[in-house]
């Protein structure tokens, strides 16, 4: 079983619905991270998290807001789609008792918003 | 000016070839350095942390070097398996353990 899992893999809806990414894991890490991914452009930082109490905005929060409901759980939602958010959304864990600033990542959901 | 920069390819390269993969970064206090790997539609992947001394893992050479502020990835005996897009990452604030990713540059290896 994957360490990192999200939900739903796949979306497509319409602009000013309101979406709802998931993601569990069971590495028991304490940080995890909201990213999404456009071509051209890498990976940006949307939020983290680095326990159950603590929530900070990354590079890129607007428009977006996120829910830390447990340390294995960690949400992301849209209040409003727009089409500009249409992109490959990740999760990612990562544990500061840890050696190396070492993330790893879910396997994406890609949204896609008309 | 980008916080982490790559070429971003494509490298298309026969199978057996040796492949070299650059990146800069701006920030000159940034503490960890690292190469992912991402296969298409995929999650990125550590492929190897980047020390300050070299290092090696069988077939790939990470190298840093702080003075010119540059990452390096080198890819010997290259395989089909190798074709994915390469992420140098680097750790610009140490204690804060965020991650700033490079566009990525995108390998493929030809038969």
């Amino acid at each position: 079983d994957a360490d990192v899992t999200q939900t739903p893999r796949n979306r497509i809806t319409k602009t000013g619905k309101r979406i709802m990414l998931e993601c569990s894991q069971t590495k028991g890490h304490d940080r995890m991270y909201w990213y999404r991914q456009d071509p051209g452009l890498g990976l940006r930082l949307i939020y983290y998290s680095f326990d159950v109490k603590d929530i900070n905005k990354g590079e890129i929060s607007d428009g977006y807001s996120v829910s830390r409901q447990a340390q294995a759980k960690f949400s992301l939602s849209l209040e409003s789609a727009i089409p500009n958010q249409t992109a490959l959304y990740f999760c990612a864990t990562s544990d500061h008792r840890g050696f190396t600033d070492t993330q790893y990542f879910g396997p994406g959901t890609r949204l896609t918003v008309l | 000016r980008k916080e982490v920069e790559q070429d971003p390819g494509p490298f298309n390269v026969p199978e057996g070839a040796t492949v070299a993969f650059n990146c800069t970064y701006s920030n000159s206090a940034s503490q960890s350095f690292f190469w992912y790997r991402q296969d298409c539609r995929k999650e990125p992947k550590l492929l190897m942390s980047v020390y300050s001394s070299g290092n090696e893992d069988g077939r790939f050479t990470a190298q840093l070097n702080r003075a010119s502020q540059y990452i390096s990835l080198l890819i010997r005996d290259s395989k089909l398996s190798d074709s994915a897009t390469y992420l140098c990452v680097v750790n610009p604030s140490g204690s804060a353990r965020q991650l700033t990713f490079g566009s990525g540059t995108q390998l493929t290896v030809l038969p």
